[in-house]
């Protein structure tokens, strides 16, 4: 069964840098494409990004640019999402999810990891 | 940028039915998805494509989606679908996956 594996929760002052890890299993990994959601404590889902593990081409959100990168290793078929220059406003928890693309259904987002909470304070 | 709208919440009785929109300009254009998210669990996609529902998901979960409005309707509602419901569109204009701001569903 598909299943997606996040790394566990983090600590981080302000100003550092946190990487989160994703390890896929249960299908190709270099078939479908992976997405990042960002979801700050009682607040809704942003999207942050997507990165395919075939080429590695990435789409960063506008609102993450210069500040997030998002990479695999199709070795482990482990996707990476690191976030610099981290702010008390970062602290949320991060979701990976994989994104499937159908003829007919379009893209969409069909499995999820478990999240990742990662906490920035002095 | 694209906005979808959501009431903030939607509160129903147990057996019956909710329905939880979506509006945004012209979504009837745009292929629409919904997840479900329980307290402290990922989201779980529960419709994708307007209409459609991944396997598993009961067929209680039924989506449409004209002119500015898409719906989300839960039929025979129990405690269990209590959750927060997000909507979902790619926006083409400006390469931009987009939320909407969810709606906490209630069972009385």
């Amino acid at each position: 069964q598909v299943q997606l594996v996040q790394s566990g929760a983090e600590v981080r002052k302000p100003g550092a840098s946190v990487k989160v890890s994703c390890k896929a299993s249960g299908y190709s990994f270099l078939n479908y494409g992976i997405i990042w959601v960002r979801q700050a404590p009682g607040q809704g889902l942003e999207w942050m990004g997507w990165i395919s593990p075939y080429n590695e081409n990435t789409d960063y959100a506008q609102n993450f640019q210069g500040r997030v990168t998002m990479t695999t290793d199709a070795s482990t078929s482990t996707a990476y999402m690191e976030l610099r220059s981290l702010r008390s406003d970062d602290t949320a928890v991060f979701y990976c999810a994989r994104e499937s693309d159908d003829v007919s259904g379009g893209k969409y987002f069909d499995y999820w990891g478990q999240g990742t909470l990662v906490t920035v304070s002095s | 940028s694209y906005v979808l709208t959501q009431p903030p919440s939607v509160s129903v009785a147990p057996g019956k039915t909710a329905k939880i929109t979506c509006g945004g300009d012209n979504i009837g254009t745009k292929r629409v998805h919904w997840y479900q998210q329980r307290p402290g669990q990922a989201p779980v996609l529960v419709v994708y494509a307007d209409s459609d529902r991944p396997s598993g998901i009961p067929d209680r979960f039924s989506g449409s989606n004209s002119a500015h409005t898409a719906t989300l309707t839960i039929s025979r509602v129990d405690a269990g679908d209590e959750a927060d419901f997000y909507c979902q569109v790619w926006d083409s204009d400006s390469d931009y996956w987009v939320f909407g701001g969810g709606t906490k569903l209630t069972v009385l």
